[in-house]
């Protein structure tokens, strides 16, 4: 079945500093690939998504490209700003596993003025 | 309303007991998911219905857990028995069709068995 194996955290960075945070998969077929953030006292939202080979997933300044060779998907930020602490969760669906939704252990992220 | 609205949102309760926890999905959305969080654990899939399917639940952990969605929309979790490590948040989400994305978050319940 699928599975998305993500680093442990938590990441303490201090502000403006680059992000990485890296995300493996497997999966059979063709999976769809996903990044989920959860701020503080806040339900999970999806951050950006890829749905195919050497797609790039972009929004608020995060960017993620899935890279089949490598069954990866990393999140990167250039500059991160305390703001985006919180817990970042990979996740894929599709493949040959069909639509559920599988999710990684999560990473916190805390950024420091 | 706006969101997936969970409640309670946080849920204290002694062992051998049974609780229910509530899930309002955002209305029209015909997916709903059930999933588990635990400390230091990513999200584990328990349930999930769409439409008037037969619920897929090949996730729920074992028979001290049930789901219904009545009317396809409002959700039940029951937990019958509690057990100290049935503690977690229990997250609901729902989308407008399985498969499609995103899927809509609540906030959660958090349950403390003690």
């Amino acid at each position: 079945g699928n599975s998305v194996t993500q680093m442990e955290g938590p990441v303490t960075l201090s502000e403006e500093a680059f992000l990485t945070i890296n995300c493996t998969y497997t999966a059979t077929g063709y999976p769809s690939l996903f990044w989920y953030v959860q701020y503080p006292g806040e339900g999970l939202q999806l951050l950006l998504k890829a749905t195919k080979a050497d797609d790039k997933g972009s929004n608020k300044g995060f960017e993620a490209t899935y890279r089949k060779e490598t069954t990866s998907f990393h999140l990167e930020k250039g500059s991160v700003q305390v703001s985006d602490s919180a817990v970042y969760f990979c996740a894929l669906s599709g493949g040959n596993a069909g639509n559920m939704l599988t999710f990684g252990g999560g990473t916190r992220l805390m950024v420091k003025p | 309303g706006a969101g997936v609205s969970q409640s309670p949102s946080n849920k204290v309760t002694e062992k051998g007991k049974d609780v229910e926890l509530r899930c309002d999905p955002i209305s029209g959305h015909t997916a709903l998911y059930w999933y588990r969080q635990s400390l230091g654990q990513g999200l584990e899939f328990l349930i999930y219905f769409q439409g008037n399917s037969a619920p897929d639940k090949s996730g729920l952990p074992s028979d001290r857990f049930s789901a219904e969605r009545t009317g396809g929309s409002v959700s039940t979790l029951t937990i019958q028995r509690t057990q100290q490590e049935d503690s977690a948040v229990y997250l609901c989400a729902s989308s407008s069709l399985h498969g499609v994305q995103p899927l809509h978050f609540g906030n959660g319940t958090r349950l403390t068995v003690t």
